[in-house]
């Protein structure tokens, strides 16, 4: 079966500090993978996703991830943080052996310090 | 543009009764998903359609029914509501391929008391 882990359930980290949030996954076949973001009181926005080609992934917001098949990482990070990057994001895996389903993580919530 | 919505935005009721939230997607994509959020579990998926007339138990369907009779629209319906479902609901819907993004509304805030 397949799952994601999130091992960071908060981080804090000061306004154009650097920020990296880990997510491993287990996924019996070539996966998709997933990051997503949810400010207070709204749904789920797509940052990126993989799902095959360059491992590492630009996405909205200045955020980035690299895929690591040998470690089952895939890993979010941004250079600067800001204020509005506050948020909570959350790491799935799918893809076609899963019929498109996803198993999401359980989160990271991000504070962001002035 | 195209869009996903769900009604009511939030809603309380009482044990025992039946309650339906409703989405709508205007992509007109095949795939529809309901998940429940809650805190520590990020998002566990109860049902999803890949299209009309279909539907699939997810992980955690117990309680939970929907249906599809058109492309645009997947309700839930909670047969006898519990408080153990008292929860964020959301949906969301993609095309048919593995690799597509899905599109989440703006969730439900169900209280059960």
């Amino acid at each position: 079966a397949q799952s994601v882990t999130q091992p960071d359930i908060h981080i804090t980290v000061s306004e154009g500090a650097s920020l990296e949030l880990r997510c491993n996954y287990s996924y019996g076949a070539t996966p998709y993978l997933f990051w997503y973001v949810q400010s207070p009181g709204q749904g789920l926005q797509l940052l990126l996703k993989y799902f095959s080609g360059d491992t590492l992934v630009q996405g909205i917001k200045g955020f980035e991830a690299e895929f690591k098949r040998s470690q089952s990482s895939f890993n979010l990070r941004k250079p600067s943080v800001h204020w509005s990057d506050a948020a909570e994001y959350f790491c799935a895996v799918g893809g076609k052996a899963a019929g498109n389903k996803l198993t999401f993580g359980g989160g990271t919530r991000v504070l962001v310090k002035p | 543009d195209a869009e996903i919505t769900q009604s009511p935005r939030h809603k309380i009721t009482e044990t025992g009764r039946q309650v339906t939230l409703a989405c709508h997607q205007t992509w007109n994509h095949n795939n529809m998903f309901w998940y429940r959020q809650d805190l520590g579990h990020g998002l566990r998926l109860i049902h999803y359609s890949y299209g009309v007339q279909d539907t699939n138990k997810g992980e955690v369907s117990d309680g939970y029914s929907v249906s599809r009779s058109n492309t645009e629209d997947l309700p839930l319906t909670l047969e006898s509501a519990a408080s153990s479902q008292t929860s964020v609901y959301f949906c969301a819907s993609s095309e048919s391929s593995g690799a597509d993004t899905q599109y989440f509304g703006p969730g439900t805030r169900l209280t059960v008391l």
